[in-house]
């Protein structure tokens, strides 16, 4: 079974402060994204990438940005965190040819920002 | 806008029982109509999905129904029972080529004894 990590369970920051979310997969899949949850909104796309250095915005990118230096690891960066940013951000990657064969998520990362 | 449609928001069931989500598109473009579970704790895990050139797909209690005409798709558990209880998302996908998923809110299921 393809598995998606997240490195961090649980992250508590600062205002202000720049914080990496980091999700590494152990397959050799293109297709990578960063989703944040929020009761009563569902999931919402923040960033996606579709190879190595390449990036996509998705529906709410504004506060954030992505890196992908390699293959297996796609990074989101908080590059000055704020409370309303406080949420539980999940990693997905898209396994075989395309959207039909469905998103594997990691565990997620719960961030709270005081 | 809101692309996909997800209700109710939540839901209680007592064990046995048939529940039932329902979901609306509005984009006419959409063409993979997954479902997700989503226990507390861990990501959201599919569930199954449906093609919009099928009624109906049935896997085990789970079976999607799918109304292309009227856009509306729904998920109906049969036989509910307590470890069933967890979140539920639909979802929507368009497009050669495209890998984004539209998700809606959200049904918490409870499944009481």
């Amino acid at each position: 079974d393809v598995k998606v990590t997240q490195s961090s369970r649980y992250l508590v920051k600062r205002t202000g402060e720049k914080v990496f979310l980091e999700c590494v997969q152990d397959m050799d899949h293109e297709n990578m994204f960063w989703y944040r949850q929020d009761p009563g909104l569902g999931l919402r796309l923040i960033y996606f990438s579709y190879d190595v250095k390449m990036k996509e915005k998705g529906d709410i990118p504004e506060g954030y940005s992505v890196s992908r230096e390699k293959k297996e690891r796609f990074s989101l960066i908080l590059e000055s965190a704020s409370t309303n940013q406080t949420s539980m951000y999940l990693c997905a990657i898209n396994i075989g040819a395309g959207r039909r064969y469905g998103y594997t998520f990691g565990s997620g990362t719960r961030l709270t920002v005081v | 806008q809101q692309q996909v449609k997800q209700s109710p928001q939540s839901l209680i069931v007592q064990k046995g029982g048939i529940s039932i989500i329902n979901c609306a598109y509005e984009n006419t473009a959409f063409d993979y109509f997954p479902w997700y579970q989503q226990f507390p704790g861990k990501g959201p895990a599919l569930l199954i999905a449906i093609r919009p050139d099928v009624s109906e797909k049935k896997e085990g209690r789970f079976t999607i129904s799918f109304n292309k005409s009227a856009k509306q798709f729904s998920l109906h558990i049969m036989d509910s029972q307590p470890g069933d209880s967890a979140t539920y998302f639909c979802a929507a996908a368009s497009g050669a080529g495209s890998y984004q998923l539209t998700f809606g809110k959200g049904t918490k299921l409870s499944v009481i004894p």
